[in-house]
């Protein structure tokens, strides 16, 4: 069946340290997403990608990083520098713009301390 | 820029009864499309419904469907004959035309009691 696959679930780290969430779709979907879901805020755009190779920055990129080397592949790298990164990530999908939805996968809870 | 702003953060329905959840959004655009996600306790998001600014029919699916009021700025949800199931985290979302991405409201969390 096709769909995302994010990994691990539950992922612990100490202040300080670099962490890197994966993320990886089988839908052949050019466009991929990361979100930030924290209580009472909804979800936050941290990068997308729409194409192999470029990405963008959304409205909290700070404190992060990522890579498109591969079309199924949208790796999150957590930084030291981002302030406050106990948080719950998705990653999602899409075949692009206009009516299309985005697919998400099931989530990864990060917890620093 | 576009903001999704959803009202209510808690809401409580009785089984088999109707609900209506809010959404307002903010843009200058007049093409763009609007999305309504479940979130369960399982954390999965689920898409709801989806409607495209350019059609005036409200968009449905089985026992939801959506009061779109582009005058207004307005995209309400109403879910009819509530179940246990529905039971969830609501988010509104707006897309751009030409835009991948999907902008967020805060959330509403649906309860439902028997």
């Amino acid at each position: 069946d096709g769909g995302i696959t994010q990994s691990p679930k539950y992922l612990f780290r100490k202040e300080g340290q670099n962490v890197t969430l994966s993320c990886e779709q089988n839908l052949n979907h050019d466009a991929m997403y990361w979100y930030r879901q924290d209580p009472g805020q909804g979800l936050r755009l941290i990068y997308y990608s729409q194409i192999v190779n470029d990405f963008q920055k959304g409205d909290i990129a700070e404190g992060y990083s990522v890579s498109r080397e591969k079309k199924e592949s949208f790796p999150l790298t957590v930084t030291s520098a981002q302030k406050n990164p106990t948080a719950f990530y998705l990653c999602a999908s899409s075949t692009g713009s206009g009516v299309s939805p985005l697919h998400f996968g099931n989530g990864t809870r990060l917890t620093v301390t | 820029a576009q903001t999704v702003t959803q009202s209510q953060p808690e809401m409580s329905v009785q089984e088999a009864e109707t609900v209506t959840l809010s959404c307002t959004y903010d843009t200058s655009e007049s093409d763009y499309y609007l999305f309504w996600y479940k979130q369960p306790p399982s954390r999965q998001m689920i898409l709801v419904i989806r409607q495209e600014a350019y059609k005036q029919q409200n968009a449905t699916e089985n026992r939801f469907s959506v009061n779109f009021q582009k005058a207004a700025k307005s995209f309400s949800l109403k879910i009819s004959d509530s179940q246990l199931g529905d039971a969830a985290m609501y988010f509104c979302a707006y897309r751009r035309s030409g835009m991948d991405k999907l902008i967020f409201g805060t959330g509403t969390r649906l309860q439902v009691f028997p």
